[in-house]
């Protein structure tokens, strides 16, 4: 069955730090895989996607996300944390035939002073 | 352009009660979902339509029915609300697999 799980409900960082969110997919067939950031009160909009081309993709605000097959992973990063980055962020998997796309259960993010 | 359009934007229903959410886009896109996003649940989906005519089941379809008889429209049906349908709902669409998920604003729905 094809599934997408994110590591952690809630992570916390403080400002300037490192972010990792992590992302693993099961999927018999080759992936397709998104990044979405929700700020509270407001609805998804698109940090970054994959789409069988550079493993290694950059996205808006400095994130930035890795495809590694061998881990089937896709973990989102971003070098230094801002207070504004703090929100709710879902991985996404979508695949070649049949349309069918699919959210993990969403990591909140909290960035501390 | 609009973009996805969904209405009621707020219901309350009683148990037993049936409704439609009504989901339009303006951007041809071929490809329509329904998601329901419960606290620390992320979204489910419980519908999508890969084109006019053609629909199919999600990950949380029992107790909905949609239909997708033009491009634009793709109405979500709740018969018999149930306190477990409580929930915003979000319609999404996009140009295909690989392309971006445009949202609609959510219509949240209070079954008592």
């Amino acid at each position: 069955a094809q599934s997408v799980t994110q590591l952690g409900s809630h992570v916390s960082v403080s400002e300037g730090a490192l972010v990792l969110l992590r992302c693993n997919y099961s999927s018999s067939v080759p992936p397709y895989l998104f990044w979405y950031v929700q700020y509270p009160n407001q609805g998804l909009q698109l940090l970054l996607k994959y789409t069988s081309a550079a493993t290694l993709v950059k996205g808006i605000n400095g994130f930035e996300a890795e495809f590694k097959k061998s881990e089937t992973s896709f973990h989102l990063t971003k070098p230094s944390a801002h207070m504004s980055d703090a929100a709710e962020y879902f991985c996404a998997v979508s695949f070649n035939q049949g349309g069918k796309l699919i959210f993990g259960q969403g990591t909140e993010l909290s960035v501390k002073p | 352009n609009a973009g996805v359009t969904q209405t009621p934007k707020f219901r309350i229903l009683k148990i037993g009660q049936s409704m439609t959410l009504q989901c339009a886009q303006d951007m041809n896109h071929n490809y329509m979902y329904w998601y329901r996003q419960d606290p620390g649940m992320g979204l489910k989906l419980i519908y999508y339509s890969v084109g006019a005519g053609i629909t199919d089941k999600g990950e949380v379809p029992n107790g909905y029915n949609v239909s997708r008889s033009t491009t634009e429209d793709f109405p979500l049906r709740l018969e018999l609300a149930a306190p477990s349908q409580t929930s915003v709902y979000f319609c999404a669409s996009r140009t295909g697999v690989t392309g971006e998920l445009f949202f609609g604003e959510g219509s949240r729905l209070t079954v008592l």
